[in-house]
């Protein structure tokens, strides 16, 4: 079956500009999750939803940062007026139930971020 | 949230066995462990868990010794394709507050023909 799927897988923006990144859960999972992740680091939790509700988003890092998920199922990340400092792999994640340490977390490819 | 120590990289040959470990002095009662790979230009994916003793899957083993303070990822054979990072997650909930994985920044497993 298909996997998480992320779109785009590469994008690059000059600073100032908004971009948009596309998260395709697996179908019928529950909760989903944006990571952010720096070179040679691990990911770090950006934010949580659990289906529509964006239950968590403690980690985002600015209020330039807005991710949605209106229907359950497909999410968005928006990054308004990019900065340099946001250039990274953008990544998702989705568990079919509600988040916890039963679950295990399913990861798409990610969307690497490069703002000039 | 018990903090987690494992080497920043390894090296190995083709066909040894890769022992990873990771130290958690103050894992807490109810805090489980758990064990991403995630290839270059990849998202983590999940290797193994385990509370105590022995876990082993097709993938990989999990040892935890009686104390809980340490615990083990052996990777039995290894070939070029497990040249990954490897991240050691301990936590009760994944150590997040809604479930979300806390990781480190991984040990780095080069695998050398």
């Amino acid at each position: 079956g298909a996997g998480v799927s992320q779109s785009p897988r590469y994008k690059v923006a000059k600073r100032g500009q908004d971009v948009a990144l596309r998260c395709d859960p697996i179908s019928g999972h529950v909760s989903l999750f944006w990571y952010q992740q720096a070179l040679g680091q691990g990911p770090e939790f950006l934010t949580y939803f659990q289906n529509e509700a964006q239950l968590d988003k403690s980690g985002l890092p600015s209020d330039r940062f807005f991710a949605e998920r209106p229907e359950g199922s497909v999410s968005t990340l928006k990054i308004q007026r990019t900065q340099q400092e946001d250039s990274a792999v953008y990544l998702c994640a989705s568990s079919f139930g509600l988040a916890g340490i039963q679950e295990t977390q399913y990861f798409g490819p990610g969307t690497r971020l490069l703002v000039l | 949230l018990a903090k987690t120590t494992q080497p920043i990289s390894m090296d190995s040959y083709e066909g040894q066995e890769v022992n990873i470990t990771c130290s958690h002095n103050n894992i807490a009662t109810n805090d489980y462990i758990t064990w991403y790979q995630q290839f270059p230009s990849q998202g983590p994916r999940f290797i193994i868990q385990g509370y105590k003793t022995k876990v082993t899957n097709e993938v990989a083993s999990l040892f935890i010794p009686a104390d809980r303070k340490s615990s083990t990822l052996s990777l039995p054979r290894v070939s070029l394709s497990d040249t990954a990072v490897y991240y050691c997650l301990v936590g009760t909930n994944y150590g997040g507050s809604q479930g979300n994985l806390i990781f480190g920044k991984g040990t780095k497993l080069s695998v050398k023909p």
